[in-house]
């Protein structure tokens, strides 16, 4: 099978700090990797595609320097929400896709993020 | 101001029975559909895909339907069990940009209750 892992699995930050979460896939190399914020009851909202060795592309509405992407490699992609406020509480949960792969993602088990 | 959460559709069934959950999708140029299983705090789970070009795919217990006259998707599940019991999302694999840029969008989510 394909894992995805994602760490921390939950993290409480005060108002102003920066957050570091990271989405590994640890049996096969992922060229792309994706990043999803889910509130309660809602659906899965995509906030950006990273792309290993380039820039990531976001979703219309999602500050990109709030919320910085880094593709380091084909097994790590990190999303780090800076000078988080209360309103960034969520559920972060990240996909890979398969390199070479025409379809499916694989999604990590996500990060529930809460600031104080 | 007073905030209005917004609620899941719920699907009620008694164990033993089937399932039939439903999604409509937007974007009739998406090639592939896929549904997903979420149990509470976890990430999604893929369950079956299907590719634009099939009308009918069957899994273990599970039948997707698609039916892009009126773009919508259909997930069914046989002999229903407790351990079904999760939030179900349908996805869409769209093209947007062109290119090798792939982008999955979900559909709002069908909460089902299973009833022992």
């Amino acid at each position: 099978g394909a894992v995805v892992s994602q760490h921390p699995s939950r993290v409480i930050c005060k108002s102003g700090t920066s957050v570091k979460i990271e989405c590994r896939s640890l049996d096969f190399q992922a060229t792309t990797m994706f990043w999803y914020r889910q509130f309660p009851k809602q659906s899965l909202m995509l906030m950006a595609t990273s792309n290993e060795g380039s820039k990531a592309t976001y979703e219309q509405g999602v500050e990109k320097d709030k919320f910085l992407i880094n593709h380091a490699s084909l097994t790590l992609s990190t999303l780090t929400v800076t000078s988080a406020h209360p309103e960034d509480s969520s559920f972060y949960i990240c996909s890979a896709r398969r390199s070479g792969s025409g379809g499916g993602q694989y999604f990590g088990p996500g990060t529930r993020l809460t600031v104080t | 101001g007073e905030s209005v959460g917004l609620h899941l559709p719920t699907l009620s069934v008694q164990e033993g029975d089937n399932s039939i959950i439903n999604c409509a999708y937007s974007n009739s140029a998406s090639d592939y559909f896929i549904w997903y299983k979420q149990e509470s705090g976890k990430g999604p789970q893929f369950i079956i895909d299907i590719r634009s070009n099939m009308d009918k795919r069957q899994g273990q217990r599970v039948t997707v339907l698609l039916n892009k006259t009126v773009k919508h998707l259909s997930l069914q599940i046989a002999a229903t069990q407790p351990g079904d019991s999760a939030v179900y999302f349908c996805a869409e694999n769209s093209n947007p940009l062109g290119g090798g840029y792939q982008k999955v969008t979900f559909g709002t989510g069908t909460k089902l209750q299973v009833i022992p």
